[in-house]
């Protein structure tokens, strides 16, 4: 089992859509968490860090359940530009030491 | 732009070669980490340099190897390359601490024939 684990892609959504990933990590000492989000051939980038209390940033909503280990982003209002691989992402320890899961693809349809 | 470089960008190497991979960290960041991306799947940790010394390691086998100088570069060396070695490789830099931000260079694609 690997540790952490998203939802299988892809997601073809239209625009104006809403569309939620899901996202489950097994190691319970997992201290930080993130949504990166990769586009085609390009390096991931930091899309938001994601709290016990939940955040958000503009049309986008993460949340973190410790309890249950399970971290969740939603796209409301989805974009033509939204379309790429979102990463979800874990750190165990201290620095840059980051677990990511495979990746879910988003593609948003005109 | 993040201000981490990688070089270079693309390289084919045939099997049994040996290959070195080169990153530049974002000025101020003293943490480097290295992952290895193969093709639909996500980034996996190979290890992380802080202050010249190894912080960590992934699973991989001793052939990876890698460096980190006193300007915070690093390089990540693999020898005895093997076809499932082909993938993006990314470098990260980062401040040592739980929740600060890693920024990644634009990745090696390294090729293996």
């Amino acid at each position: 089992r690997k540790e952490v684990e998203q939802d299988p892609g892809p997601f073809n959504v239209p625009e104006g859509a809403t569309v939620a990933f899901n996202c489950t990590y097994s190691n319970s000492a997992s201290q930080s968490f993130f949504w990166y989000r990769q586009d085609c051939r390009k390096e991931p980038k930091l899309l938001m860090s994601v709290y016990s209390s939940g955040n958000e940033d503009g049309r986008f909503t993460a949340q973190l359940n410790r309890a249950s280990q399970y971290i969740s982003l939603l796209i409301r209002d989805s974009k033509l530009s939204d379309s790429a691989t979102y990463l979800c992402v874990v750190n165990r320890g201290q620095g840059g030491k980051l677990i990511f899961g495979q990746g879910t693809e988003l593609s948003v349809k005109p | 732009e993040t201000g981490v470089t990688q070089s270079p960008t693309h390289l084919i190497k045939t099997r049994g070669q040996q290959v070195t991979l080169r990153c530049s960290s974002q000025s101020g960041h003293n943490t480097v980490s290295w992952y290895q991306q193969a093709l639909g799947q996500g980034p996996q940790f190979i290890f992380q340099y802080y202050r010249e010394e190894e912080n960590g390691r992934g699973n991989f086998p001793p052939r990876f190897s890698g460096l980190q100088f006193p300007n915070y570069s690093s390089e990540l060396n693999v020898n005895a390359l093997e076809l499932d070695d082909s993938a993006l490789y990314l470098c990260a830099s980062s401040l040592t601490g739980m929740n600060t931000e890693a920024f990644f260079g634009q990745g090696t694609r390294l090729t293996v024939v």
